[in-house]
Parts: structure tokens; sequence; C-alpha cells
């Protein structure tokens, strides 16, 4: 059983640029989060997709977007990327609300230069 | 934004010693405490969930405790092992979660 797999593991990008992440949730899973990891930090939270639309959304600015797709697989797509952007991007799968636990993906580490 | 705080952040123990950590939250925002262990370039992966006040957990030489009243939960690692060496977080859940920053432990042989 294939649990969260996520693409590239890891990308280099020039500031300014583009770029998107992809996540396949675990298999029976509906709901996929995001959340970003700086470096000495915890993770912090991005967006919820659920049923194709996006349920919750944290502190992040516009230039972070996403989409789900009908088989439930996701990306995070960002938008002229800064510096700061470079962080480990991890991607969570669960069955509706995770309120008793995500299976995590073992992430995407942006580097932005 | 739930403020969630993790200590020490990092944690230098030999082969054989037992360690603690903790993770405290505000008592007032509770719905579910969660425990993972994450080893570079793997995935976080699930230790305990804990919901009740006074539950304790126990995986093998981990063990949890938590106190929702105080807003606090240990872990607890017996004889600590090379293999143990990761980072461990810990996050307050509702719809999200809410992460703390982790503690960092390596246990050197």
């Amino acid at each position: 059983d294939a649990g969260v797999t996520q693409s590239p593991t890891h990308l280099i990008k020039t500031r300014g640029q583009q770029v998107t992440l992809r996540c396949s949730p675990k298999s029976g899973h509906d709901t996929v989060s995001w959340y970003q990891q700086a470096l000495g930090q915890g993770p912090q939270f991005i967006f919820q997709y659920y049923e194709e639309e996006e349920r919750q959304r944290g502190n992040f600015p516009d230039r972070f977007s996403g989409h789900q797709f009908p088989n439930y697989s996701s990306e995070l797509n960002v938008n002229a990327l800064l510096l700061g952007d470079s962080a480990l991007y991890l991607c969570a799968s669960s069955l509706g609300a995770p309120a008793y636990g995500y299976t995590f993906g073992s992430g995407t580490r942006l580097t932005v230069v | 934004i739930l403020n969630v705080e993790q200590s020490p952040q990092s944690l230098h123990v030999q082969e054989g010693d037992s360690t603690n950590f903790t993770c405290s939250f505000p008592s007032s925002n509770f719905y579910a405490l969660h425990w993972y262990r994450w080893e570079t370039a793997k995935s976080p992966e699930a230790l305990f969930v804990m919901t009740l006040n006074g539950d304790e957990k126990k995986k093998g030489r981990i063990s949890a405790t938590l106190n929702t009243k105080e807003g606090y939960s240990y872990l607890y690692i017996k004889g600590s092992q090379p293999e143990d060496s990761a980072t461990y977080l810990c996050a307050l859940t509702g719809n999200q979660f809410y992460f703390g920053t982790g503690t960092s432990l390596t246990v050197i042989p």
C-alpha cells in the first residue's frame, strides 16, 4: 500500500520563477494538506484541499496556490519565488479532517537562489 | 494560531541513557495531541495520538503522557539507542495541525 508520494524530491529555482510541487495521497485518503518547514522551524500550515476545493488556509500570501484533482492528488504552486521560500514542503493526506492523524510524504526540498 | 512549544530544541545522550522532552500548548485549545518521529530524508512517522487528560501511551521503549489541564505532554525514551536519533515533533490538532518546532535527539553510541 503506497503511502504519500511527493515529487520532485529536490528542486532548485531562481528568484522570480514559478514552481509546481506534486503530491499523491495515500490510497483511500481524500484530503491533502500542505506544510512548509523552514530551517529551524516546525512545519507551518499552508492550505488543505478536500473535494477539489481549498477548505482551509494558513497565513501564506496569494503567491501560494494549489489544486486538487478528481483522483485526490494535489499540486502546490508558488509564483514569484523569493529567497525566503526556500524550505522543505511536506504533503500530508488524511481521510476527512485529520483529527486523528496524517500520513506524510517525505517532502520536496526547494532551494531558491 | 496556536502556539505549541517544544523543549529542549536539541539533545545529545549516550546510548543506554533514558531521556524525556516536553510539548507545551494552550490548555484552553485542545482536541488531540500527536507525537511524530521524523528521521532525516524520511516521512514523519506517527507515534501517538492522545485525547484524554491523563492519557498514557506506550510503544516499545517510548511512552508519552498528557496533561490537558496544565497544557503539556511528555515523551520518554527508555534506554536510548542510536536508531532513536531523530526529530520528535508534537502537534495540536483540530481541522489542521499546529506543530511545535521539534526536539532533535542524537544518541551517541
